[in-house]
């Protein structure tokens, strides 16, 4: 079935430095790609999307591209800043779109 | 813009109590879904809807009913609770079929049992 694998976490990092979460995904036919950010006591918010191979979602300065070769759709940034710090979760919707598939999610942490 | 609210936002239950928690969405938006987080676990999808009068089954649908007697509401029912249930819950919508739609969440309902 399809599934998503998020790198696992904490993951603490100083401000201003480069951050990457990977994200692999298994999936048969052309899923849509998604990655969520939820701050303490909140709900899932989306930050950004990608909807076939070869996309690049980006939103606040984040990005990811879809990567059908290596079916992977890691979360970059290059400078974090410290109200970074939440948890990211990466997610694919399948073909049939009833259904969302979220990894673990990843715990980052910006310090000053 | 209230999008997708959840009541209660907390609640303490003994084990063997019911209770239903409410979804509304003012979207318009045709599937509903809850879930349930846990550390760890990520989120596992509950039940879900595909519009008002349906309802399915996702992957950890036992000890848990819903209802979607309205297209703006889903509701989650815990007839028995038991301490396997704490958990923070979430309700979630999208607009329609096609899976480039994404899901919008709303802020939670932290569940113990006691």
């Amino acid at each position: 079935g399809d599934s998503v694998t998020q790198m696992e976490g904490p993951v603490t990092l100083s401000e201003e430095a480069f951050l990457t979460i990977n994200c692999t995904y298994t999936a048969t036919g052309y899923p849509s790609l998604f990655w969520y950010v939820q701050y303490p006591g909140e709900g899932l918010q989306l930050l950004l999307k990608a909807t076939k191979a070869d996309d690049k979602g980006s939103n606040k300065g984040f990005e990811a591209t879809y990567r059908k070769e290596t079916t992977s759709f890691h979360l970059e940034k290059g400078s974090v800043q410290v109200s970074d710090s939440a948890v990211y979760f990466c997610a694919l919707s399948g073909y049939t779109g009833n259904q969302f598939y979220f990894g673990t999610g990843t715990s980052l942490t910006v310090i000053p | 813009n209230a999008g997708v609210t959840q009541t209660p936002k907390f609640r303490v239950l003994k084990t063997g109590q019911s209770m239903t928690l409410l979804c509304a969405q003012d979207m318009n938006h045709e599937y509903m879904y809850w879930y349930r987080q846990d550390p760890g676990m990520g989120l596992r999808l509950i039940h879900y809807s595909v519009g008002e009068g349906t309802t399915a089954k996702g992957e950890v649908p036992d000890g848990y009913n819903v209802s979607r007697l309205k297209k703006q509401n889903f509701l989650l029912g815990l007839e028995s609770a038991a301490p396997s249930q704490t958990s923070v819950y979430f309700c979630a919508s999208s607009y329609s079929q096609g899976n480039n739609q994404p899901q919008h969440f709303g802020d939670g309902t932290r569940l113990s049992i006691l």
